[in-house]
């Protein structure tokens, strides 16, 4: 059965600590992705990855970093968390030719105080 | 700025209507459209993908597609309770372009 894993289901953190949220595929899929799901907001793309140690910028990337180190693990980073950062964060992957069927982790929602 | 529009509800069938989702979208050269469901508290999973105009269908969903008016649509047939989530479409630009996302329609098939 595929799998994309994120490491955590629930975090809370304080404004200005440093956030990694993990994530974890083993479909050997290219292709990685990071959304943040807001109400009202939608799905909205943060970073994405078509190989190892590659980025792209999506359409939200101020505040974040990503590192992509191995094929089946794709981490963001939240250098210091702010409010405005509580959000539910998705991740997902998908093959190379196949971008738009997307295998999405169960999310971590993370709350800053 | 590439937009995808839907209704965000929610819309109301009863049990054993057909429901009807619409979607549109701005970006002319879009190649590939597609249906994820989200259940409330889970992640999306797709259910439909489209890529030429006209009708396909796989089981009780029908996923519709008008290039020329930009418009794609969902329809599920014989709706149940079960069916009761937040529909996203989804497009692909030309090229080798990443997912624009809609805000959803949530559909609540009741009894």
């Amino acid at each position: 059965d595929v799998k994309v894993t994120q490491s955590s289901r629930y975090l809370v953190k304080r404004t200005g600590e440093k956030v990694f949220l993990e994530c974890v595929q083993d479909m050997d899929h290219e292709n990685m992705f990071w959304y943040r799901q807001d109400p009202g907001l939608g799905l909205r793309l943060i970073y994405f990855s078509y190989d190892v140690k590659m980025k792209e910028k999506g359409d939200i990337p101020e505040g974040y970093s990503v590192s992509r180190e191995k094929k089946e693990r794709f981490s963001l980073i939240l250098e210091s968390a702010s409010t405005n950062q509580t959000s539910m964060y998705l991740c997902a992957s998908t093959l190379t030719g196949r971008t738009g069927e997307l295998f999405f982790g169960e999310g971590s929602r993370l709350t800053v105080l | 700025q590439k937009e995808v529009e839907q209704n965000s509800g929610p819309l109301s069938v009863p049990e054993g209507a057909i429901a009807s989702l619409n979607c549109t979208y701005s970006d002319r050269g879009s190649q590939s459209f597609f249906w994820y469901r989200q259940y409330s508290g889970k992640s999306p999973e797709l259910i439909m993908s489209i890529y030429s105009n006209g009708d396909k269908e796989d089981g009780r969903f029908t996923a519709q597609l008008n290039k020329a008016s930009q418009y794609v649509s969902l329809l599920i047939r014989d709706s149940q309770p079960s069916d009761s989530a937040t529909y996203l479409c989804a497009v692909r630009g030309s090229g080798y372009s990443t997912l624009t996302f809609g805000k959803g329609t949530m559909l609540l098939v009741s009894p």
